[in-house]
């Protein structure tokens, strides 16, 4: 089975620190996504990747930017963490068109 | 961005009760998803749908995938304390690769 591996799962930052959230994928898949869920506001896509190097803006892209250097490494970048930032982020990858995505186990952010 | 009309938001319901809920959508979709969401963890996909009129169970889930390729439908019977999650479902087109989410669904069971 794919994995899907955020390097953690809890983290706690203060209000201006520049933030790295790190995930990998094991199953060579091409596309690969970074969301982030609050209550009542479901999942919204931040940024997603098609390729290496490539990235695409999702819905809420401000105050986020990533990062795709290898294949199977998306991080998501907070260049300056504020605390409306503070949230569940979920990284996905999918193989294609008609296939679901695999997600990881999430990293819950707090921002102080 | 679009997102998927589920309902309901929220189910509190007793043990060994059935559990039905649905999603519809504006636009066509050529593939529904069903996943589950245990608290603290990342979504888990439940069921794959790829035709309209699709029947596919898994275990004691069951959805559908709607004639009018708009809507989608999980059933759960005989809960269980372990169904305890957020349900969401998912479509997808054949325009690209991105999956348009639901609002989910909170189900919580009383033992």
């Amino acid at each position: 089975d794919v994995k899907v591996t955020q390097s953690s799962r809890y983290l706690v930052k203060r209000t201006g620190e520049k933030v790295f959230l790190e995930c990998v994928q094991d199953m060579d898949h091409e596309n690969m996504f970074w969301y982030r869920q609050d209550p009542g506001l479901g999942l919204r896509l931040i940024y997603f990747s098609y390729d290496v190097k490539m990235k695409e803006k999702g819905d809420i892209p401000e105050g986020y930017s990533v990062s795709r250097e290898k294949k199977e490494r998306f991080s998501l970048i907070l260049e300056s963490a504020s605390t409306n930032q503070t949230s569940m982020y979920l990284c996905a990858s999918s193989v294609g068109t008609g296939y679901g995505y695999t997600f990881g186990s999430g990293t819950r952010l707090t921002v102080v | 961005g679009q997102q998927l009309n589920q309902s309901p938001q929220s189910m509190f319901i007793q043990e060994g009760e059935d559990v039905s809920m649905n999603c519809t959508s504006s636009s066509i979709f050529n593939t529904w998803l069903w996943y589950k969401q245990d608290p603290g963890e990342g979504p888990v996909l439940l069921i794959a749908l790829y035709k309209a009129g699709e029947l596919t169970s898994n275990g004691r889930l069951t959805a559908q995938f709607g004639t009018t390729k708009k809507d989608s439908f999980l059933n759960i019977s005989a809960s269980i304390p372990s169904d305890v999650g957020i349900y969401f479902c998912a479509g997808q087109s054949n325009a690209g690769n991105m999956l348009t989410f639901g609002g989910g669904t909170r189900l919580m069971v009383k033992p």
